[in-house]
């Protein structure tokens, strides 16, 4: 298995509410991360999660709050968005966090904050 | 900022022509990677290329990378409609262990 599978496809959000991005993998994959990607722009790094510990938060507010509960599982919670937070969300998984390490991406979360 | 720049920010050509893409970056690296992203979707990993290759074949696909001018190119040979999509190059090096910057992104259209 060779995919990195996010739920939910889309996500429409009230400023108010409060909701959680999942990602997983099953390639045994160490390190995790999140990133964000508005139109026409690259992605940009959140979090990185490394043997399960947070080890880069890219100055994210607050209002993201990563968790990764085990080695395939990897979550967003969401609370009191800003409409400026909608964005593709994309969470990608590589072998470790050591540089050189091809990352693989899931399909995204398309999340709109109303 | 962004480590990476690319151009052109977009291009267009006819299927069967060749394609080629400029990153340039601004610091010292361990190795580039190349990325394609058709629209609204996750990106797809292309190639590697460590700091100390000047050259990666992989396909239709040929990286290069000068890093006394720190910069790399990405050409597609004989371009297909299927390889419409946007093309971002990434570094990864410095201290930044794990930490992959990605540059702007070229946009490829390949009209059939």
């Amino acid at each position: 298995d060779t995919e990195v599978t996010q739920t939910p496809k889309h996500l429409v959000m009230g400023m108010t509410n409060k909701k959680s991005l999942k990602c997983e993998q099953h390639m045994g994959h160490r390190a995790m991360y999140w990133y964000k990607q508005k139109a026409k722009k690259p992605p940009e790094l959140m979090f990185v999660y490394s043997y399960e510990k947070l080890s880069i938060n890219e100055s994210v507010p607050s209002r993201f709050s990563p968790e990764c509960p085990n080695s395939s599982l990897l979550n967003l919670h969401l609370h009191a968005l800003q409409p400026e937070d909608s964005a593709l969300y994309l969470c990608a998984s590589s072998h470790s966090p050591h540089r050189g390490n091809e990352q693989f991406f899931g399909p995204g979360t398309r999340l709109t904050v109303l | 900022s962004q480590q990476g720049e690319e151009d052109p920010q977009a291009l267009s050509i006819q299927e069967g022509e060749n394609a080629t893409m400029n990153c340039s970056y601004k610091t010292s690296i361990n190795n580039l990677q190349w990325y394609r992203q058709n629209s609204g979707r996750g990106l797809v990993h292309l190639i590697l290329i460590r700091s100390n290759e000047r050259e990666k074949h992989s396909g239709r696909l040929r990286v290069t990378l000068d890093t006394s001018k720190k910069s790399s190119s990405l050409l597609i040979t004989a371009s297909r409609a299927a390889d419409t999509a946007s093309y971002f190059c990434a570094t990864d090096g410095g201290t930044n262990a794990g930490k992959s910057t990605f540059g702007d992104g070229t946009t490829l259209t390949v009209k059939p």
